[in-house]
This record gives structure tokens, sequence and C-alpha cells, in this order.
């Protein structure tokens, strides 16, 4: 398995927390992404980031934030928490070269109360 | 913009049998990359098998293949010898070389039955 990695994996939490997810890779990766992804159904991206201070959003509109100040992580943060955003999150790495593929974590599922 | 379409929202094979996944995409760029990506439940999603859009030849990785009509924009995936761990959904998706983002289908749910 890939050297990316995410935590928490599971978790619930009430309405109007500020929440932070992890995801950090040892590959030395430039790429990194965030995708949300509910229940067996297709992932979205929803921010992704080319190097150290770049972040854009993705195709998916979303009321989190991302920051890269390492290369090797990339936090993704609600800053007030709903029952929407309940899903799935998977953040993902990659070289970024023609066709490379991209490296997934495990994943976090978070539940909004 | 391009568009990834999975018509099969679960498929099943018996183990040892051949399985063919459907994937159909849209994208007017000439230069762009496919994937078959697997998740099985509740592990991380791997990559299965990466096809080139300039590469004529279908890229095959041990039991599983891939069938790319370039022209009808289909690269369907066939597993062989279909096996207990290959249980997982399978997501296709499409890069476009300078983009850098997946676009991915709505994902095929395969079950073996022993």
């Amino acid at each position: 398995e890939a050297d990316i990695y995410q935590t928490p994996r599971y978790l619930v939490i009430g309405t109007g927390k500020k929440i932070t997810l992890e995801c950090s890779q040892t590959m030395g990766h430039d790429k990194m992404y965030w995708y949300q992804q509910d229940p067996g159904m297709e992932l979205h991206l929803i921010h992704y980031s080319y190097g150290v201070n770049s972040t854009e959003k993705g195709d998916l509109s979303s009321e989190s934030t991302v920051s890269r100040i390492r290369t090797e992580h990339f936090p993704l943060t609600l800053e007030s928490a709903r029952p929407s955003h309940t899903s799935q999150y998977l953040c993902a790495s990659g070289l970024g070269g023609a066709g490379t593929e991209q490296y997934f974590g495990p994943g976090t599922r978070l539940t909004v109360t | 913009a391009q568009t990834v379409t999975q018509s099969q929202p679960e498929m099943s094979v018996q183990e040892a049998e051949t399985v063919t996944l459907s994937c159909t995409y849209d994208t007017s760029e000439s230069d762009y990359y496919l994937f078959w990506y697997k998740q099985p439940p509740s592990r991380q999603m791997i990559l299965v098998i990466r096809q080139e859009a300039y590469k004529q030849q279908n890229a095959t990785e041990n039991r599983f293949s891939v069938n790319f009509q370039k022209a009808a924009k289909s690269f369907s995936l066939k597993i062989s010898d279909s096996q207990l761990g290959d249980a997982a959904m399978y997501f296709c998706a499409c890069l476009i070389q300078g983009a850098q983002k997946l676009v991915f289908g709505q994902g095929t749910r395969l079950t073996i039955n022993p």
C-alpha cells in the first residue's frame, strides 16, 4: 500500500464544531488532492495543491479550506461542521507527471450529528 | 468538460470466470490517460491498470486487461479467472494531460460468488 496516511479514520462530531482532517505522505509528491465520496458513489475533487503554498478549489464546491505549508502535509478544515458535510473524505498524492497515477489514503469517514 | 460514465452499478461473477466492466468517456482533448481504480471494502483505493490514449495497444496487467476503443470513447476492463479478492468497487477515471485532475465515473460494485 502507498505511504499516505489520514487521521482520524472515523469521526462523529456535533453541528457547529471546527474539525481538521489530517493527510500526510512520505513519498515526496508535489501534487496532493482531496476528494469527497458519498458511500458507494463517485469521487468528487474538492481541493488540490501543486506544491507548497499552492492550493486550488476543485470541481465540487466545498465549504472546507486547505493549506499546504509543507510538502508532506495537506490538512482540510471545516470551520463549522454541518450534517450536510457527512461523507467520506479521501486524500491522494502524485508526482503529477504525464499520466502518472494518484496514490490514495484510507479515507476519513465523517459523520456530523 | 470531460465526463466518465459507468453504466453498470453492480456486477457479479462466479469465481474463476471472466467479467467485463464497462466505461465510456467524453473529452474533446486528444492527449489523455485512462485508469481503472479498485476500492476494496474499508481499504485504500489502488490503481489496477492505466492506458495512454496515444497507444493503440491495449494495456494488460496479469489477469486484468482493457479494451480501449478510442473512436467510440470506450474503455472496458476485463478480469480473467476472477478471485474472491477481486470483490470491490471499480472506478474508471480520465486524466487530461496538463490538467492533473482525475474525473471519475460512478463506480461498479463487483461481487465474486464462490
